[in-house]
């Protein structure tokens, strides 16, 4: 079974901290993902990445940084952390396109509150 | 550009079918995904289907794909309360690297 598992389920941060959210997968994946989920916005890409030290801007990358060193690890930065940064975020996984499938793999959400 | 809309929520009886709609505007997808997410939890694989096909049933699950008018559909015959969740619609898109492209989720009511 694939896992992706993020570091915090919750999190609480005050406004200007720097924040590191971290995701690990053990399935060998290429491709990251992190999305911000927010109510009536579904799903939306900050930013991706194919391969180790590999990096693409989604939707949404303004204000936050990403970090993939290694394979399995793929982190989130905050460089300095809004209310308007509050949110629901989901890291995610996949295999390449070339094996045959977009499925992503979700991690469990880490509930990030700025104050 | 490519965008997936669905309607926000939907309140069923248990026992009842439930009918999720979805539209999204790139006919070149190759696949078209039901993602489900329980509350607190991450989305998991609900199913999917090729381009290729109409419609494909899995148990109390049937996906109808429209692609004359871009629409996809998901019907959960007998619903149970142990449906209710978050129902997202994704596409491939064009991209040839692995992104998916969310609709904002449909909320499933079951109600007892």
């Amino acid at each position: 079974d694939v896992k992706v598992t993020q570091s915090s389920r919750y999190l609480v941060k005050r406004t200007g901290e720097k924040v590191f959210l971290e995701c690990v997968q053990d399935m060998d994946h290429e491709n990251m993902f992190w999305y911000r989920q927010d109510p009536g916005l579904g799903l939306r890409l900050i930013y991706f990445s194919y391969d180790v030290k590999m990096k693409e801007k989604g939707d949404i990358p303004e204000g936050y940084s990403v970090s993939r060193e290694k394979k399995e690890r793929f982190s989130l930065i905050l460089e300095s952390a809004s209310t308007n940064q509050t949110s629901m975020y989901l890291c995610a996984s996949s295999p390449p396109v070339i094996a045959g499938s977009y499925e992503q793999y979700f991690g469990p959400g880490t509930r990030l509150t700025v104050t | 550009g490519e965008d997936v809309e669905q309607s926000l929520f939907l309140s069923v009886r248990e026992g009842d079918s439930s009918v999720i709609n979805c539209t999204y505007t790139d006919s070149s997808s190759t696949y078209l995904y039901w993602y489900k997410q329980e509350p607190g939890a991450g989305l998991q694989l609900l199913t999917y289907i090729f381009s290729n096909m109409d419609m494909k049933q899995d148990q109390r699950l049937t996906v109808l794909l429209n692609k004359k008018d871009k629409h996809l559909s998901l019907r959960i015959a007998d619903t149970q309360t142990g449906d209710s969740a978050i129902y997202f619609c994704a596409e491939s898109g064009t991209s040839n690297t692995g992104k998916l492209i969310f609709g904002q989720g449909t909320t499933l009511q079951v109600k007892p």
